[in-house]
């Protein structure tokens, strides 16, 4: 498993667009980055995965550069309800030892 | 509705007295996990399944034993909990085959052992 580093919280504003980084230095060919979401007291949800350069759903969208050392979720809009921790993993998609950190706590104000 | 259960939801228990956490999806998923997630520590792997009867250990199998005895049920058991099992838990289901990173994650069991 790739070992992720993200940061640790972050803060922003209704209305604002989050980016949080992911660094990956050492992803392999085969894996994937995935990217979920845990409000307080619930399960996480699962947000984006990616490959290579950009994806986007209703949500989020996902950038992966070239090397792939590093992606980056991107928000847009955030809301209040937004308020949430974000992890990032990666791996390859049929591992099934799967590896969460700490995640990155996201708050925001109005 | 797709979904993952947990049951109980909320448990405090004494030390020694074995319990089981029972966990069931009605996705037909053949992979599921148990997690524990403790404050800064984000969540930890306790076992999988791949499918019936395979089971396999996470980061953190000590003091923990799982059966796969139906592809939708996955209980957990605690044979003799002690207080630092205190945790809160998360039962998770996915269709194995190129998606165990789309993970369907249950409500959780906040379990405290006194």
């Amino acid at each position: 498993l790739a070992k992720t580093t993200q940061p640790i919280s972050m803060d922003s504003y209704e209305g604002q667009e989050v980016n949080i980084t992911c660094s990956h230095n050492n992803i392999a060919t085969n894996d994937y980055i995935t990217w979920y979401q845990q409000f307080p007291s619930q399960g996480p949800r699962f947000i984006i995965q990616g490959y290579k350069t950009k994806v986007t759903n209703e949500v989020a969208s996902l950038f992966i550069p070239a090397d792939r050392k590093s992606s980056t979720l991107s928000l847009p809009r955030v809301s209040l309800s937004d308020t949430a921790v974000y992890y990032c993993l990666v791996g390859d998609r049929a591992d099934y030892k799967l590896s969460f950190g700490a995640g990155t706590t996201v708050t925001v104000r109005a | 509705e797709a979904q993952v259960t947990q049951n109980p939801r909320y448990l405090i228990t004494v030390t020694g007295k074995k319990l089981t956490v029972t966990c069931s999806q009605n996705m037909n998923h053949e992979y599921m996990s148990w997690y524990r997630q403790d404050p800064g520590l984000g969540l930890r792997q306790i076992y999988y399944s791949m499918n019936v009867e395979v089971t396999d250990k996470g980061d953190v199998p000590e003091g923990y034993k799982v059966s796969r005895k139906e592809k939708r049920n996955f209980p957990l058991i605690l044979e003799s909990p002690s207080p630092n099992q205190t945790s809160l838990y998360f039962c998770a289901s996915s269709f194995r085959q190129g998606s165990s990173y789309e993970q369907y994650f249950g409500p959780g069991t906040r379990l405290t052992v006194t």
